[in-house]
């Protein structure tokens, strides 16, 4: 059974710091890897999707690398903002040896920075 | 471009009533997933559709239900309501079934009383 665990839970940065947030899984069959950020009450916002195939990709300040035969991923935000202030999760799509949009979420980092 | 519009976006309901949720994907978009998010739980799949066929269902009883349109509006219903289900619903969409990005609604907020 698929599990994806997220290091830390929470996390307090003071701004224009640069931060790593973990996310591990412990099957490696998985599609892809989907960065999201959830702002309170609200809705996941799509950040950077990595194919099982890629080692890493880029998006403005946010770089998402993914090591599959570790079961490993890290999202790396560059000099970060105060709006930067979410809970950030992780997701794999498994690969039951068919296509799925089904995801399987992490706990989830909750982001502070401090201004 | 319109993104995901789920509607209502909060409900109030009581202990042993049926409600009806429904999810507007964006436009052009043929999947839709929907997922129950609590602090306990976190975010857990409840299932997936495609040209308005169940793909895949998650671990939830036979209370909660779903469907899909032929124009790829989906809706999900959860009868019995208990006090567990108290919770935001999210639906996500996306442009095939093949493992593609996905894009989130901003949920209904379901409170049971």
């Amino acid at each position: 059974k698929q599990e994806v665990t997220q290091i830390p839970a929470a996390l307090s940065v003071p701004e224009g710091e640069n931060l790593v947030l973990n996310c591990s899984f412990t099957d490696s069959a998985i599609y892809n890897l989907q960065w999201f950020r959830q702002d309170p009450g609200k809705g996941l916002t799509s950040l950077l999707l990595i194919q099982s195939s890629q080692r890493e990709q880029t998006s403005g300040r946010l770089n998402a690398s993914l090591d599959k035969s570790s079961g490993r991923s890290t999202l790396y935000i560059a000099a970060s903002q105060p709006g930067d202030s979410a809970t950030y999760l992780c997701a794999v799509r498994p690969h039951y040896g068919g296509a799925t949009n089904k995801l399987i979420f992490g706990t989830g980092t909750l982001l502070a920075v401090q201004p | 471009k319109a993104g995901v519009t789920q509607t209502p976006r909060y409900l109030i309901k009581t202990r042993g009533q049926q409600v009806t949720l429904s999810c507007s994907p964006i436009s052009g978009h043929r999947s839709v997933s929907w997922y129950q998010q609590t602090p306990g739980q976190g975010l857990q799949f409840l299932f997936e559709y495609f040209s308005e066929t169940q793909r895949n269902k998650g671990n939830f009883p036979g209370r909660f239900s779903g469907r899909q349109f032929s124009n790829s509006r989906s809706e999900m219903n959860v009868s019995t309501l208990e006090l567990g289900d108290s919770a935001l619903y999210l639906c996500a969409s996306s442009l095939e079934w093949r493992g593609v990005e996905a894009f989130f609604g901003q949920g209904t907020r379901l409170t049971v009383v």
